[in-house]
């Protein structure tokens, strides 16, 4: 079970949003910037979101991350069929092992 | 362009060690920071370790702290995972990843293709 909570799924249909959740504490979330990936099957992670809200070079602006307290939010507007993919958060973990964490990842369905 | 490749994957029996090769190009890798990354077969994303651009510090997830050593070679511009004891807990696609210095968050920028390690009798 992984520190940051995601849903397991979520699904929307074309063209419209949906919002993924990461639940965290202050160990990570809380004092820390998140990061946002995607990976579609059987492909390596692909960075959505680094920073809490900053797009990488080719990144279209449908995707936004955000970040308030202990949790953040990664949103997609626009839904396309090729966005079905599984996303994953992460985070840097301060505690006495300081360290990596990504979420338990959520599976997008575009309905 | 800015690549990263993953190799020395394959089947090890438990209680044996591997060690990965990443091959880095298309960049300056010895300004970069690295990482290992993991994902059991069906199983999410499990950070593995990181070191720093200069090899001056390193970070291992707890389940690996111990038995594997990450290192690097900034004049061959190849990235290593020493691993030790190996389980088959620690069957899983190994991705090394770049981490760029404007980012400061876990912001790995690119990505390899992954290598299999599989821990089996």
């Amino acid at each position: 079970q992984s520190v940051l909570t995601q849903p397991p799924s979520v699904s929307a249909a074309p063209g419209q949003k949906v919002t993924i959740s990461c639940s965290g504490s202050s160990s990570n979330i809380g004092n820390n910037y998140v990061s946002w990936y995607q990976q579609l099957p059987g492909t390596a992670p692909r960075l959505l979101i680094y920073d809490n809200n900053k797009r990488p070079s080719g990144i279209p602006d449908r995707f936004s991350g955000s970040k308030s307290g202990t949790s953040a939010t990664l949103g997609i507007t626009g839904l396309q069929t090729g966005d079905e993919a599984d996303y994953y958060c992460g985070t840097w973990d301060t505690t006495l092992s300081p360290g990596g964490i990504f979420g338990g990842g959520t599976k997008l369905t575009v309905l | 362009q800015v690549q990263v490749v993953e190799s020395g994957g394959g089947v090890v029996q438990p209680g044996r060690s591997l060690r990965l090769s990443c091959a880095a190009s298309g960049f300056t890798f010895s300004t970069y920071g690295m990482h290992w990354v993991r994902q059991a077969p069906g199983k999410g994303l499990e950070w593995v370790a990181v070191i720093w651009y200069d090899g001056s510090t390193k970070y291992y997830a707890d389940s690996v702290k111990g038995r594997f050593t990450i290192s690097r070679d900034n004049s061959k511009n190849t990235l290593y995972l020493q691993m030790n004891s190996l389980r088959a807990e620690d069957t899983a696609v190994y991705y090394c990843a770049r981490d760029p210095p404007y980012s400061n968050s876990l912001g790995l920028d690119y990505w390899g293709q992954g290598t299999l390690v599989t821990v089996s009798s």
